[in-house]
């Protein structure tokens, strides 16, 4: 069965330094690849999406990475801000024009001052 | 631009009973979205919809959710009866194409509470 796992449910990282998250998934072939963010008491909120024959996005602070090989997404918040705590979801299409969004379980993301 | 509404916020019932949710999506949205997130899991597509017609419902517990979208636009989801396990936030999203995926809007859930 199609399996998404993110590499752990908490990461504490110090303010400035960089915060890299994993998704990895199994049994899937996905067209793209997208990273939401979700606060306490919040619905997730769209950060980047990155396609299947992508290697890499960039978003101000924000990287994501997808090696289709590995089966692997990883997304980089560089110079980290206390703001930048909550949680990060990633989640895959099977492709474009079908938006069945399957969803990691999260990881949630403290930055410490 | 205003964003998803949803209502209400918080609610409580007693297993067996009934409870309703309602949607209203970003205006111009074709495309409406229930999921239902437990506690510590990402979220799971229940029903997804576009214009009033479904396109996806196979992840939802026929026997006992329902979900209706008159008109194309609001949207209810219904659980009758409720189960301990229904226990979860229920998040409404709603869809515009943008550069050809749909970027997805999400409300900010219903949580409900099966006691």
């Amino acid at each position: 069965s199609q399996k998404i796992e993110q590499n752990s449910e908490a990461l504490n990282i110090q303010e400035g330094k960089t915060a890299t998250l994993t998704c990895n998934y199994t049994n899937y072939s996905p067209a793209y690849l997208q990273w939401y963010r979700q606060d306490p008491g919040r619905g997730p909120v769209f950060l980047l999406l990155i396609r299947e024959n992508e290697k890499e996005k960039r978003k101000e602070r924000l990287k994501v990475t997808f090696d289709t090989t590995l089966k692997q997404s990883l997304f980089h918040i560089t110079a980290s801000q206390p703001a930048d705590s909550a949680t990060y979801l990633c989640a895959l299409a099977p492709n474009f024009g079908n938006e069945k969004l399957t969803f990691g379980t999260g990881t949630r993301l403290t930055i410490i001052p | 631009e205003a964003g998803v509404a949803q209502s209400p916020r918080y609610k409580i019932i007693e297993k067996r009973q009934s409870v309703a949710f309602w949607c209203n999506p970003i205006s111009g949205h074709a495309t409406l979205y229930w999921y239902q997130q437990i506690l510590g899991q990402g979220p799971k597509l229940l029903i997804q919809f576009q214009n009033n017609g479904v396109v996806d419902d196979s992840q939802l517990p026929k026997d006992r959710f329902s979900a209706e979208r008159l008109k194309g636009v609001d949207s209810t989801l219904k659980i009758q009866p409720a189960k301990l396990e229904d226990s979860a936030v229920y998040l409404c999203a709603s869809s515009l194409v943008v550069g050809g995926f749909y970027e997805q809007y999400f409300g900010p859930g219903t949580r409900l509470t099966v006691t």
